[in-house]
């Protein structure tokens, strides 16, 4: 199994830039999460998704959006890029909501 | 609301030494808790989680950590520091049966030689 896998590791963006963070998880888990990690802040919930066509938004929501689509795949969409979305994305998935597992991250640059 | 608070964003021990971090919760149900570490440039790890049954819970790692009601903590120990320990930590809580987890800011421990 590769678990949670995302893409791209890095990614560079000028401001008002779009693009979409790609996370899929081969465990068949119905909970996935996008989270963001700024220094001295934690992790801070983005957006989540309790199986597929089914999302909600976390703590940190605006200028993000998501769909699930198939029970694999959990893309975030960055609508207009905005250096404050300067940060570590970390997708997340789970059988349950007592363990997440997580994938590698992406650093994303917004200048 | 409920949130996870910990006490010292860098905690430096020798090795061989006691390792301590702190972690308090608020919540008005009791939660379930957890602890994860993140070696750098990696993901997060699940360390260890308490979801109702003993209240002491041990990891992976040689890790564990008690959850005491009557403090609201969950503070993770390990008797003896080795250098591999050396990683950013996180607890976090979540309601039973909630969709999402809480983060602390994390704990960054240093192992001094």
């Amino acid at each position: 199994n590769a678990g949670v896998t995302q893409t791209p590791k890095f990614q560079v963006l000028k401001t008002g830039q779009s693009m979409t963070l790609q996370c899929a998880q081969d465990m068949n888990h119905e909970y996935m999460s996008w989270y963001r990690q700024d220094p001295g802040m934690g992790l801070r919930l983005i957006h989540y998704s309790v199986g597929a066509g089914i999302t909600d938004q976390g703590e940190v929501p605006n200028g993000y959006n998501v769909s699930r689509s198939t029970t694999e795949d959990f893309p975030l969409r960055l609508l207009s890029a905005a250096p404050s979305q300067t940060s570590v994305y970390f997708c997340a998935s789970s059988s349950s909501v007592n363990e997440q597992f997580f994938g590698p991250g992406t650093r994303l640059t917004v200048l | 609301a409920q949130s996870v608070t910990q006490l010292g964003s860098h905690v430096s021990v020798s090795e061989g030494a006691l390792v301590l971090l702190r972690c308090n919760y608020s919540s008005s149900v009791p939660p379930y808790l957890f602890w994860y570490v993140q070696y750098p440039n990696q993901g997060l790890q699940l360390l260890l989680k308490y979801t109702s049954a003993a209240t002491l819970v041990k990891g992976i790692n040689g890790f564990e950590a008690e959850f005491k009601k009557s403090e609201t903590s969950f503070h993770l120990t390990k008797p003896s520091a080795h250098m591999r320990d050396a990683a950013e930590y996180f607890c976090a809580v979540n309601l039973q049966g909630a969709q999402k987890l809480v983060f602390g800011q994390g704990t960054r421990l240093t192992i001094n030689p």
